[in-house]
């Protein structure tokens, strides 16, 4: 089954409007959760590192101030995009890091894809 | 610097068998994962290597030579569904993935 969900999957919102996009984590409870962004054909960005209680780390180039980041508990983060443009319009995918017996792995969120008119 | 290093586009033929190259660099090491990303979806967990040598998991098969920052990805008897983008992502010394624009896979009947 999932491990990891966001929502919503998809919107459409006007230019200068704010969305906020969830992202929970169903199996475990991840004190770091991260927040990428994928253009069409491109790969993907990490745009932040999210840590549970405390603020997340934002990448170089990602306006912290824009794309806000609250991670206030184990199993939840979401990220805001606040005064969307139509170049904010992009797939936006979560994932957390699982730390089992001899590895680190990653699961990633079925994404949310923003279109900003 | 970090990078990675996969051909852009490969094509090959339904029943087949396909070897997706990767080369890497990175400020230390901690394995190199290998996920599969169909159109418009998320990336999906295929395959972790941290150790030199094959891991065999079905269909899928990864190789890792760390001291010649070198992977691949062996699909073995190609279906139509496996048409889609690979992405080699080792990941560095603060644990952090990093990720290349990947392959994309095209299967041909």
């Amino acid at each position: 089954g999932a491990v990891v969900s966001q929502h919503p999957s998809r919107v459409i919102c006007k230019s200068g409007t704010s969305v906020k996009i969830e992202c929970r984590s169903l199996d475990f409870q991840a004190t770091t959760m991260f927040w990428y962004r994928q253009f069409p054909k491109q790969s993907l960005m990490l745009m932040a590192t999210s840590n549970e209680g405390s603020k997340a780390t934002y990448e170089q180039g990602v306006e912290k101030d824009k794309f806000l980041i609250n991670h206030a508990s184990l199993t939840l983060s979401t990220l805001t995009v606040t005064s969307a443009h139509p170049e904010d319009s992009s797939f936006y995918i979560c994932s957390v890091t699982h730390l089992d017996s001899d590895t680190s792995k990653q699961f990633f969120g079925p994404g949310t894809r923003l279109t900003v008119l | 610097g970090q990078n990675i290093d996969q051909p852009t586009e490969m094509t090959a033929t339904e029943g087949a068998i396909v070897q997706i190259n990767c080369t890497y660099q990175t400020s230390g090491f901690n394995g190199l994962f290998w996920y599969q990303q169909h159109a418009g979806e998320a990336p999906t967990f295929l395959s972790y290597n941290v150790l030199d040598g094959l891991e065999e998991k079905g269909r899928f098969s990864s190789f890792l030579s760390r001291s010649k920052g070198y992977s691949y990805l062996l699909l073995k008897e190609l279906q139509m569904k496996d048409s889609a983008s690979y992405l080699c992502a080792p990941m560095d010394s603060n644990y952090q993935l990093i990720w290349g624009a990947g392959t994309k896979l095209i299967i041909k009947p």
